[in-house]
């Protein structure tokens, strides 16, 4: 099956620990993006990359960092420095060209306490 | 960007049609409408987007006004699953590429 995978579902984790989340696809898009999510609210746009190696700030970015080593990941990390992490996280991709449908992923709600 | 402006929560009986409402007054001459849904705790789920003309597809139909400042999504025969929150995007272009600003969209309800 094709499709955006992120694991794991839920996530709990300590204050002033860094927390990594997974988003694999395989659909062969080249676009991927991160959103954030908090109860009764749209998703804001914390990281997005076009391609390989290249990724940029969205509207909300500080407090994240990510990386784009391969096609198919764009693992997102939530580090200390992020005030307020509990938040619900979505990753999405799309082809860069042609379309712009965005396929997301189930998402991961994080907790921290 | 083009900002939109939908009604926070609507409610329709099952097997009517649910006419979801949008407003985006600014939106330039190249810019889509995007609509999206999502269900509770699930990612959101594309359904339709359309430029000038209305669109049509297995999911629902998109009427954009000739002045482009508003537009409807029409689902002709909601189901209880049609239960979610739709967003109405205004596409944002972006020098290295293209993104999506979500609001916080429109809470469809679909009664029994």
């Amino acid at each position: 099956d094709g499709g955006i995978t992120q694991s794991p579902k839920y996530l709990f984790r300590k204050e002033g620990q860094n927390v990594t989340l997974s988003c694999e696809q395989n659909l062969n898009h080249d676009a991927m993006y991160w959103y954030r999510q908090d109860p009764g609210q749209g998703l804001r746009l914390i990281y997005y990359s076009q391609i390989v190696n290249d990724f940029q700030k969205g509207d909300i970015a500080e407090g994240y960092s990510v990386s784009r080593e391969k096609k198919e990941s764009f693992p997102l990390t939530v580090t200390s420095a992020q005030k307020n992490p509990t938040a619900f996280y979505l990753c999405a991709s799309r082809l860069a060209r042609g379309s712009y449908e965005q396929y997301f992923g189930p998402g991961t709600r994080l907790t921290v306490t | 960007d083009a900002k939109t402006t939908q009604p926070p929560s609507m409610d329709c009986a099952e097997g009517r049609a649910a006419n979801l409402p949008c407003n985006h007054s600014t939106i330039s001459g190249n810019e889509y409408v995007y609509w999206y849904r999502q269900i509770h705790s699930q990612g959101p789920q594309y359904i339709i987007h359309g430029l000038k003309n209305n669109e049509t597809n297995e999911m629902a139909s998109l009427i954009i006004t000739e002045d482009r400042k508003s537009s409807t999504l029409i689902l002709p025969h909601a189901t209880l699953r049609d239960t979610a929150v739709y967003y109405c995007i205004v596409r944002v272009e972006e020098t290295s590429g293209s993104r999506l600003t979500f609001g916080e969209g429109t809470q469809l309800t679909v009664n029994p």
